[in-house]
């Protein structure tokens, strides 16, 4: 079946630092690949999508390029901000259901 | 402005009873979905609906039940028989085909609680 692996946080920063959250995939086909932000006790926002292989996905300074050969989709941003604080979750959806795969999240504190 | 609504934002819920949270969207999605969120385990899918009168069983469906009467709509029960219905519960919809292009937008949540 498909599944995601990410990280464990939470991941501490201070403010202006570089950051990578890591993400890997299993799965059957060739999934489209997500990142979604969610801020305290808000829903799930898309932050950035990548639909095939090599494609790079970016929005609001980060970044995550779809590694067929690694199986991974890393989220990367070359200088957090104290806004940036969230949990992270990288997702994959395949099939004619359409049905999101999450991983399991990553909180990002950044600090001043 | 287009969007999903999920409301309550606070629900709490006595042992022993059943307990509906609302979805609706204005957004002309076809498919609509729910899924739990509970803390270090990220979010599982309950029920979808790809269309109207039509839904099928997620990976942890027990204890819940849903209804797709319209299209706007997607009402979750969750029913005294789900053993741990304390949870962060989120909606979200899509529109149907082209999926690998589209991803969801998300309601911003129902936080159950049982007392």
């Amino acid at each position: 079946g498909n599944s995601v692996t990410q990280m464990e946080g939470p991941v501490t920063l201070s403010e202006e630092a570089f950051l990578t959250i890591n993400c890997t995939y299993t799965a059957t086909g060739y999934p489209s690949l997500f990142w979604y932000v969610q801020y305290p006790g808000e829903g799930l926002q898309l932050l950035l999508k990548a639909t095939k292989a090599d494609d790079k996905g970016s929005n609001k300074g980060f970044e995550a390029t779809y590694r067929k050969e690694t199986t991974s989709f890393h989220l990367e941003k070359g200088s957090v901000q104290v806004s940036d604080s969230a949990v992270y979750f990288c997702a994959l959806l395949t099939g004619t259901a359409s049905k999101l795969t999450f991983g399991t999240g990553t909180r990002l504190q950044v600090t001043l | 402005d287009g969007g999903i609504t999920q409301s309550p934002k606070y629900l709490f819920r006595k042992e022993g009873q059943n307990v509906t949270l609302s979805c609706e969207q204005n957004l002309n999605h076809d498919a609509m979905y729910w899924y739990r969120q509970d803390p270090g385990q990220g979010l599982r899918l309950i029920y979808y609906s790809q269309i109207v009168n039509d839904f099928q069983k997620g990976d942890i469906a027990e204890g819940y039940s849903v209804s797709r009467e319209k299209k706007e709509s997607f009402p979750l029960t969750v029913t005294s028989a789900q053993k741990n219905p304390t949870a962060f519960y989120l909606c979200a919809s899509k529109y149907a085909g082209q999926e690998e292009n589209y991803g969801y937008t998300f309601g911003s949540g129902t936080r159950l609680t049982v007392v």
